[in-house]
């Protein structure tokens, strides 16, 4: 059983600071990496995709992939109140095989 | 561009009665289709997909079943609905192979 796990928070930061989001999978297999937003009562929105090993930086948002130790991190700059949101990490193996979801992480950013 | 239909965005159906989602997609050819299931407070759980007509994949054994008739659309069906068959439903598409999905606007499903 492929498995992609997240801590289900409620994370809370302060308006300006680093929220760091974490997340493992379990398919050594995995190649291709995501992480989506989704606003309560809507469908997730991509944010970021990630593929080879290292960090993938889009405005304030920045991911890291580690495969040797099954791992993707999103760290979001200068979090806004705006940035509260569940956000959801993905995940997927080869050509033909669907996209796995982790439960998702809860971001609560204070103003 | 591509885009994503999903209808209805809301529907109440009693215990027992059948079901049927439709989802399309626009300006893109021979998608990867998905089916999702989101329980209140719970993680999107896969149901179906399919990477072309007449080919689906079932990840969850349920009441529901799902169907590809054309190639850019995507059928969601139960014969008898069940209490637990509430939540919001999402259909996706992808390109193919290991690119990103992406979602149509959900259908809050609540059978009483």
């Amino acid at each position: 059983q492929k498995e992609v796990e997240q801590n289900s928070g409620p994370l809370s930061v302060p308006e300006g600071a680093i929220a760091s989001l974490n997340c493992t999978y379990s398919d050594r297999g995995s190649q291709s990496f995501f992480w989506y937003r989704q606003y309560s009562g809507k469908s997730p929105e991509l944010i970021m995709s990630i593929y080879s090993n290292g960090d993938k930086e889009d405005g304030r948002f920045t991911a890291q992939l580690n495969k040797a130790s099954q791992y993707v991190s999103l760290l979001i700059r200068d979090s806004q109140p705006s940035d509260s949101a569940t956000y959801l990490c993905a995940v997927k193996g080869w050509a033909g095989t669907a996209l796995i979801f982790g439960k998702g992480t809860t971001l609560s950013v204070s103003s | 561009s591509q885009t994503i239909h999903q209808w209805p965005a809301t529907l109440v159906q009693p215990v027992g009665s059948p079901l049927s989602l439709e989802c399309t997609v626009e300006g893109t050819s021979n998608p990867n289709l998905y089916w999702y299931r989101q329980a209140a407070g719970r993680g999107l759980q896969l149901l179906f997909y399919s990477v072309g007509i007449g080919q689906i994949s079932s990840e969850v054994p349920q009441n529901l079943s799902a169907s590809r008739p054309q190639d850019r659309q995507f059928i969601l069906s139960s014969k008898k609905l069940l209490l637990s068959d509430s939540g919001f439903y999402l259909c996706a598409w992808s390109v193919s192979g290991d690119t990103e999905a992406f979602f149509g606007q959900g259908t809050r499903l609540t059978v009483v």
